[in-house]
């Protein structure tokens, strides 16, 4: 079943304890993107890359970091995490170029720092 | 910068009636796309239809269907016979591409609540 998977769905920590967002995708996408979800903002992007070794930064990058050193993984990480990245957080992927441009989203994850 | 709103913030409707959702959005480009997303309760995004621009056709998938007009960029989304399962936040979003990098702009959500 062609899907984007996240791992952890929920998770509760503390201010500066560092934490790993994983995201799979078995669709071959060169494409994936994080976003962040908060109430009254809708989503907005965090990080995307193009392909292995390609990221760059979306509109809210400040204080996460990512990598793609395989196709199919795009980890988000969070060294500090703090109050403020309390949130929900959808990581998507889709091919390039060319007319097949829908995102496919993973089920999302809820992120609490205390 | 394109900037997505959706300046209704929930919305309800009787079970089997006919609802619109309105989005506006801001742009300088000629060629983009536009999509509306649901999210029910379980939180995952799911594509209910997408329009792309150079087409003057408004897209309809089944029960949904938009009114795409270019000029005044907006792109309301229409709910035909409204079931109980259409209940969800209902995002609008833009989507244009430079040098093969996608920028998905999302609005705000409005949040539908069927009635029944």
């Amino acid at each position: 079943e062609a899907q984007v998977t996240q791992n952890p769905r929920y998770l509760i920590t503390v201010t500066g304890k560092k934490l790993t967002v994983t995201c799979s995708q078995n669709m071959n996408h060169e494409y994936m993107s994080w976003y962040r979800q908060d109430p009254g903002l809708g989503l907005r992007q965090i990080y995307y890359s193009m392909n292995v070794e390609v990221t760059d930064k979306g509109d809210v990058p400040e204080g996460y970091k990512v990598s793609r050193k395989e196709k199919r993984n795009f980890p988000l990480i969070l060294e500090s995490p703090s109050p403020n990245q309390t949130s929900l957080y959808f990581c998507a992927s889709s091919f390039l170029g060319g007319r097949r441009y829908e995102q496919y989203f993973g089920p999302g994850t809820r992120l609490t720092v205390t | 910068a394109q900037t997505v709103t959706q300046s209704q913030p929930e919305m309800s409707v009787q079970e089997a009636e006919t609802v619109t959702l309105s989005c506006t959005y801001d742009t300088s480009e000629s060629d983009y796309y536009l999509f509306w997303y649901k999210q029910p309760p379980s939180r995952q995004m799911i594509l209910v239809i997408r329009q792309e621009a150079y087409k003057q056709q408004n897209a309809t998938e089944n029960r949904f269907s938009v009114n795409f007009q270019k000029a005044a960029k907006s792109f309301s989304l229409k709910i035909s016979d409204s079931q109980l399962g259409d209940a969800a936040m209902y995002f609008c979003a833009y989507r244009r591409i430079i040098q093969g990098a996608q920028k998905l702009v999302f609005g705000q959500g409005t949040r539908l609540t069927i009635n029944p």
